[in-house]
């Protein structure tokens, strides 16, 4: 099975920052690689697949980039909304599909 | 574009947890369907996926307990968990599996495994 390890575990940061989240793959998944985005009591929300293709409705803030095993999501400028916890997600092989642990993005 | 799951609550140590996810809006046959659980205060484990032609792929941490089953006159699709276990306590989700990630998930619905 692919691991997917994610850093850092949180983050805490203020509006308006810009901050970058890590994903690295156990082994190479090419661009397989999808972000979501999950808040309290809620269901995750897909942000970003194919590593880098901005999911429809998602605002132009959110950024991903990457291939083979290192990945990240990058927020350009914080909002209020945007604090919650990320997941990524391979589906290069499977089963099983893989998340990251996640990272909790928190206000400073 | 919806998807509404069934069947949460409590379910006692050695039984089986059955849910349902019933499709709306989308076409069924289109896409694989998903199975994806999260333990209180956890990360995202995916369970299984079930194809519309009815083949399956399972987690294999849970491949001997799980089936994922779909009715295609109903939209709906199932999830049964057999010998649950409290390591089974969580909110599960369904999903649609787009083939490049899970674009639509369901609600949730909280299944408590205790006596």
């Amino acid at each position: 099975a692919i691991r997917m390890t994610q850093s850092p575990s949180s983050l805490s940061a203020s509006t308006g920052d810009r901050v970058t989240i890590t994903c690295r793959a156990s082994q190479g998944i090419s661009s397989y690689l999808a972000w979501y985005q999950q808040k309290p009591g809620k269901a995750p929300k897909l942000l970003i697949y194919a590593a880098s293709t901005l999911q429809s409705g998602v605002p132009s803030r959110f950024s991903g980039s990457g291939s083979g095993t290192d990945f990240t999501l990058t927020i350009s400028c914080l909002q209020s909304e945007d604090f919650a916890t990320y997941y990524c997600q391979q589906y290069y092989s499977y089963p099983p599909y893989s998340f990251g642990q996640g990272t909790k993005l928190e206000i400073k | 574009v919806q998807l509404l799951e069934s069947g949460g609550g409590l379910v006692q140590p050695g039984g089986s947890l059955r849910l349902s996810c019933a499709a709306s809006g989308f076409t069924f046959s289109s896409y694989a369907m998903s199975w994806v659980r999260q333990a209180p205060g956890k990360g995202l484990e995916w369970i299984g996926s079930i194809y519309y032609s009815g083949s399956t792929y399972y987690n294999p941490s849970l491949k001997s307990r799980v089936t994922i089953s779909v009715d295609t006159s109903k939209n709906q699709f199932s999830l049964k968990l057999s010998s649950v276990t409290a390591a089974d306590t969580a909110v599960y989700y369904c999903a649609r599996d787009d083939y490049g990630g899970f674009d639509i998930w369901g609600q949730g619905t909280m299944v408590t495994v205790s006596s």
